[in-house]
């Protein structure tokens, strides 16, 4: 099946900074990908779809100057969570289609903001 | 938009058991409906998937089914074993939107040997 890597697996960052997560498509191009998290225990709520060459989509009560996402290429979307804070602790997890719906899914980032 | 109903929210069997998780959804416009497995740490796995032409669909000891005039689904697990124990989680999505899931609360299975 088609492979959808993610990076990093884990981070551990202070308080007040940013992190970035990149999620690629390693065998295939995607021009759209998205963007869940995940708490403990709770379900994949879907943040953001990232658009290829143009602005992301966000959720309905997704502060999108807090997850900056961006697109750049066919392979590539990077999540950034700035001014991190314990409550963004969290488990983030993109995914991208290939064909018709079938989601790929990265491994998945554990943040924890200390 | 659409919104996903998901129950059980935990479910427990013994070994050899069937067990059975059921899903409603909103958006009649809905026509993509995958279940997953996750385990803990680990991304979502897809097991199964039926799309709306179709009302039921099976492999091996998973099958799904779904009711489009009562707008939900349900997944069906026979012969449990151990191994099967993990969150399961039902989505729901329009085909061609290429992968924007909304999933269901998600059920924990535990099945005991």
């Amino acid at each position: 099946g088609a492979v959808v890597s993610q990076h990093p697996s884990r981070v551990i960052c202070k308080s007040g900074t940013s992190v970035k997560i990149e999620c690629r498509s390693l065998d295939f191009q995607a021009t759209t990908m998205f963007w869940y998290r995940q708490f403990p225990k709770q379900s994949l709520m879907l943040m953001a779809t990232s658009n290829e060459g143009s602005k992301a989509t966000y959720e309905q009560g997704v502060e999108k100057d807090k997850f900056l996402i961006n697109h750049a290429s066919l392979t590539l979307s990077t999540l950034t969570v700035t001014s991190a804070h314990p409550e963004d602790s969290s488990f983030y997890i993109c995914s991208a289609p290939r064909t018709g719906s079938e989601a790929f899914f990265g491994q998945g980032t554990r943040l924890t903001v200390v | 938009g659409e919104n996903v109903e998901q129950h059980p929210s935990t479910l427990s069997v013994q070994e050899g058991d069937s067990a059975v998780i059921k899903c409603t959804y909103s958006d009649s416009a809905s026509n993509y409906f995958p279940w997953y497995k996750q385990e803990l740490g680990k991304r979502p796995q897809l097991i199964i998937d039926i799309r709306s032409n179709v009302g039921e669909k099976k492999d091996q000891r998973i099958a799904v089914t779904l009711n489009k005039t009562a707008k939900h689904f349900s997944l069906h697990i026979t012969e449990t074993q151990p191994e099967d124990s993990a969150v399961y989680f039902c989505a729901a999505t329009l085909y061609n939107q290429g992968g924007k899931l909304i999933f269901g609360q998600g059920t924990e299975l535990s099945v005991k040997p």
